[in-house]
């Protein structure tokens, strides 16, 4: 059984310009949600996916966006990037219906950082 | 709205002494709470979950509705349980959204 696998592991884009992070969840699992981690802060809740539809989202603007695959793989899509999106990216999976009652699997996360 | 408060940023306790990590939540629904830990170089996971009341690697939590409370504990802190510690809820009704908080850095000094 695999785990959550995030990728790049780390990235550095210009103020303006769009990022894809990648996101494939861990075998059996159908929900995906993305967080982002500011320097020092909790994990924020930016969206989830379940069945390629996004049923949750945050406190994000529309720039941050998101899709599931067929294969429960996952993108965050970030547009018009800003300094303030500089921050670790988590990705986590959890089974049908189980997050909130079983939490979920987390990745180890992209590092993303504006310039 | 600030949903999960973990007063602590830093903790340090000696090899053997009792910890007690503290988490306040604010939700007037039933709630499901949950402990993540995170080691040096590792990633987030989930250390114990409110519903299934177990005790994973000596820690333990109770749920205080009254206090709206879900404090972490261990009687004898090893020096192996340094470590960040999040404290998160769930609200089953926003499609299993979680909320953490700000976490509490462990240190335990042996």
């Amino acid at each position: 059984e695999t785990g959550v696998t995030q990728s790049p592991t780390h990235l550095i884009k210009t103020r303006g310009q769009q990022v894809t992070l990648r996101c494939s969840s861990q075998s059996g699992h159908n929900t995906v949600s993305w967080y982002q981690q500011a320097l020092g802060q909790g994990p924020q809740f930016i969206f989830q996916y379940y069945r390629e539809e996004e049923n949750g989202r945050g406190n994000f603007p529309p720039r941050f966006s998101g899709l599931q695959f067929p294969n429960y793989s996952s993108e965050l899509n970030v547009n018009a990037l800003e300094l303030d999106d500089s921050a670790l990216y988590l990705c986590a999976s959890s089974s049908p219906g189980g997050g909130g009652f079983y939490g979920y699997t987390f990745g180890s996360g992209t590092r993303l950082t504006v310039v | 709205a600030q949903r999960v408060t973990q007063p602590e940023k830093l903790l340090s306790v000696f090899k053997g002494a009792p910890v007690e990590l503290k988490c306040n939540y604010s939700y007037s629904g039933s709630p499901e709470l949950f402990w993540y830990v995170q080691y040096s170089r590792q990633r987030l996971q989930l250390l114990l979950r409110h519903i299934s009341r177990e005790s994973i690697k000596g820690f333990t939590a109770d749920l205080n509705k009254g206090e709206t409370s879900f404090h972490l504990k261990k009687p004898f802190a090893q020096e192996e349980d340094s470590a960040m510690y999040y404290c998160a809820l769930s609200l089953m009704n926003t499609g299993n959204q979680f909320y953490f908080g700000t976490g509490t850095s462990l240190t335990v000094i042996p």
